[in-house]
């Protein structure tokens, strides 16, 4: 079984400050891991992932996540944070013989100006 | 390219009502997926076809909800007897390959609303 915790249903930061959000996964096989944000009355879209190999991952919009096995994390950084960047962000697993994404309840992220 | 499209963005209908929600995946993209998006909610995984078959429809939460994809293609949700609990945004994703670590890319979505 898999499952996704986002800490932090709610997350405010100024313009320019740090954006740390939140992804803790539990699973059962070697995971894969995604980051999604989804702009208001839009599609998913995908910023970053992790499958193997180099644990820091970079993503579009100057996100960046760190893939932490002994910490079961995945948590989403940017250095800063721009007015653009408001939007829900999702963080998502899947694993060996497990297709389906199982996404956690994702983290609204305001900017501040 | 175009991506993942899905047909009507908003359905209106009455309890008890009959409904059909399309997807249109990008083409090439063997791998078809349905998700769930209540409010405040994340994406909840539906059915996950691969050509025209449904490989994993754990997802469904009961007999009322079904899907086809009769020639690997076009994907079709349907839902019998609509209740106001099926009222969510119903998210459509394809992949290249169906892999696990394939990215999904996903639709914009239709909002169905059970009144």
């Amino acid at each position: 079984a898999q499952s996704v915790t986002q800490l932090g249903s709610h997350v405010s930061v100024s313009e320019g400050a740090l954006v740390l959000l939140r992804c803790n996964y539990s699973s059962s096989v070697p995971p894969y891991l995604f980051w999604y944000v989804q702009y208001p009355n839009q599609g998913l879209q995908l910023l970053l992932k992790y499958t193997t190999g180099a644990t820091l991952v970079k993503g579009i919009n100057g996100f960046e996540a760190e893939f932490k096995k002994s910490e079961t994390s995945f948590h989403l950084t940017k250095p800063s944070a721009h007015m653009s960047d408001a939007a829900e962000y999702f963080c998502a697993v899947s694993g060996t013989g497990r297709r389906a994404l199982t996404f956690g309840s994702g983290t609204r992220l305001q900017v501040q100006p | 390219g175009a991506g993942v499209s899905q047909t009507p963005s908003n359905k209106v209908t009455e309890k008890g009502k009959y409904v059909e929600l399309r997807c249109d995946p990008i083409s090439g993209h063997t791998a078809l997926y349905w998700y769930r998006q209540s409010l405040g909610q994340g994406p909840e995984f539906l059915i996950y076809f691969q050509g025209t078959g449904a490989a994993d429809d754990s997802g469904l939460p009961n007999d009322r909800f079904f899907a086809v994809r009769p020639e690997g293609s076009v994907s079709t949700l349907k839902i019998q007897r609509t209740e106001r609990g099926d009222s969510a945004v119903y998210l459509c994703a394809s992949s290249n390959r169906g892999a696990s670590e394939d990215t999904q890319y996903f639709g914009p979505g239709t909002r169905l609303t059970v009144l």
